[in-house]
């Protein structure tokens, strides 16, 4: 059974600062990873979706890693703003289904 | 495009009251799931549709639960008769055909009381 853990569970820091998201997940026979970002009371809005067979993925301020043999994967988030601030999901799709992390959810200070 | 649509936003309702959620994917997507996250918890897997048949429920927590996707456009998910257990944000989500990008709704708040 598949289990995916992100670290840290919260995380806060000043606007401007770099940061790193973790998730790490039990079973490496993935299909795909993916990077949500959920805003209280919205949906989920993907950030980032990375194939088995990539190793990272950019898309602006953002870049995400993946290390299947190992079950890890990062969001890197540059130069952060305040209106990053959300719950950031990092989910694996083995089968068809996406196993979640319970999130972290991160608040950037002006 | 439009996204995925989620009716209602929000509902409350009695313990053992029926209750149907709506879900209309981007047209074109094959794929569509339903997703639950309870309170504290992380978002679960309920079920999968490719077009309109089921292709895993595992998901799904009892046979009070009860989903349908009509000639592979919206997908309804009913409850009958709700318990407090099934309060909780059910998510759908939609995807083109095999492992590819799922896009997500705002979500449905269901409060059972």
């Amino acid at each position: 059974k598949q289990e995916v853990t992100q670290i840290p569970a919260a995380l806060s820091v000043p606007e401007g600062e770099n940061l790193v998201l973790n998730c790490s997940f039990t079973d490496s026979a993935i299909y795909n990873l993916q990077w949500f970002r959920q805003d209280p009371g919205k949906g989920l809005t993907s950030l980032l979706l990375i194939q088995s067979s990539q190793r990272e993925q950019t898309s602006g301020r953002l870049n995400a890693s993946l290390d299947k043999s190992s079950g890890r994967s990062t969001l890197y988030i540059a130069a952060s703003q305040p209106g990053d601030s959300a719950t950031y999901l990092c989910a694996v799709i083995s089968g068809y289904a996406l196993n979640f992390g319970k999130g972290t959810s991160l608040l950037v200070t002006p | 495009e439009a996204g995925v649509t989620q009716f209602p936003s929000h509902s409350v309702i009695e313990k053992g009251q029926t209750v149907t959620l709506r879900c209309d994917p981007i047209s074109g997507h094959d794929n569509l799931y339903w997703y639950r996250r309870v309170m504290g918890k992380e978002i679960k897997f309920l079920l999968h549709f490719v077009k309109e048949s089921k292709q895993d429920e595992s998901g799904m927590p009892n046979n009070r639960f009860l989903a349908e996707r009509t000639g592979g456009t919206y997908s309804t998910l009913k409850v009958q008769p709700a318990e407090l257990e099934d309060s909780g944000v059910y998510f759908c989500a939609s995807s083109r055909q095999g492992y590819t990008e799922a896009f997500f709704g705002q979500g449905t708040r269901l409060t059972v009381v």
